[in-house]
């Protein structure tokens, strides 16, 4: 496996259902973020895991829920969804330096997301 | 006003063509600068960096001009293959702070 991985590609469901994204990077990164797109809108940042720490989002709903259990693995976990959250879902990872400047990001395929 | 913009196209330009296209941001605690592309159905991926001074890569020209608080890049001599959507990218110092634009759409016709 190489670079940045996520599973599953496509995801249909429903508003009262609980599943879970996940994404694994195979950089030896140590920053990797959820990111969602939506038709004709920009990339949104959503989260942000870095050298071990969470920057939190203020503006993302509480139903999408990260959750990094090392370096290499990011899952999302969604619950109670809504049909406007139907979107891409991509996941990135870099390498960040002590001074916290980000570099390059290493974008995954992402899941393709439907709410019913 | 958006803090990253840019003209959504699409360019539709002819092969060989020189065609450029700008990127403005509203925030001057910005501190780093990419340009990324995109493919219809694919995820992003970097294309190149933007410095202070000046960058190129191949066909690829990319420009910073903090003073006007926008960045450019220049695409000489294109190629079918460069038809995408490209999309700029501001990072601030803090890391809920990386700001995509919406993108530029780029078509390159024979």
């Amino acid at each position: 496996e190489t670079g940045v991985t996520q599973t599953p590609r496509h995801l249909v469901m429903g508003m009262t259902n609980k599943k879970s994204l996940k994404c694994e990077q195979h950089l030896g990164h140590n920053a990797m973020y959820w990111y969602k797109q939506s038709a004709k809108k920009p990339l949104e940042l959503m989260f942000v895991y870095s050298l071990e720490e969470r920057v939190e989002n203020n503006s993302v709903p509480s139903r999408f829920s990260p959750e990094c259990p090392n370096s290499s693995h990011l899952f999302l976990h969604l619950h109670t969804l809504q049909p406007e959250d139907s979107a891409l879902y991509l996941c990135a990872s870099s390498q960040e330096g002590n001074s916290r400047s980000y570099n390059e990001q290493f974008f995954g395929p992402g899941t393709r997301l439907t709410v019913l | 006003r958006k803090e990253v913009e840019q003209d959504p196209g699409p360019f539709n330009v002819p092969e060989g063509a020189t065609v450029a296209f700008n990127c403005t941001y509203s925030n001057s605690a910005s501190q780093s600068f990419f340009w990324y592309r995109q493919d219809c159905r694919k995820e992003p991926k970097l294309l190149m960096s933007v410095y202070s001074s000046g960058n190129e890569d191949g066909r690829f020209t990319a420009q910073l001009n903090r003073a006007s608080q926008y960045i450019s890049l220049l695409i000489r001599d294109s190629k079918l293959s460069d038809s995408a959507t490209y999309l700029c990218v501001i990072l601030y110092s803090s890391a809920s702070k990386i700001i995509f634009g919406s993108g530029t759409r780029l078509s390159i016709r024979p």
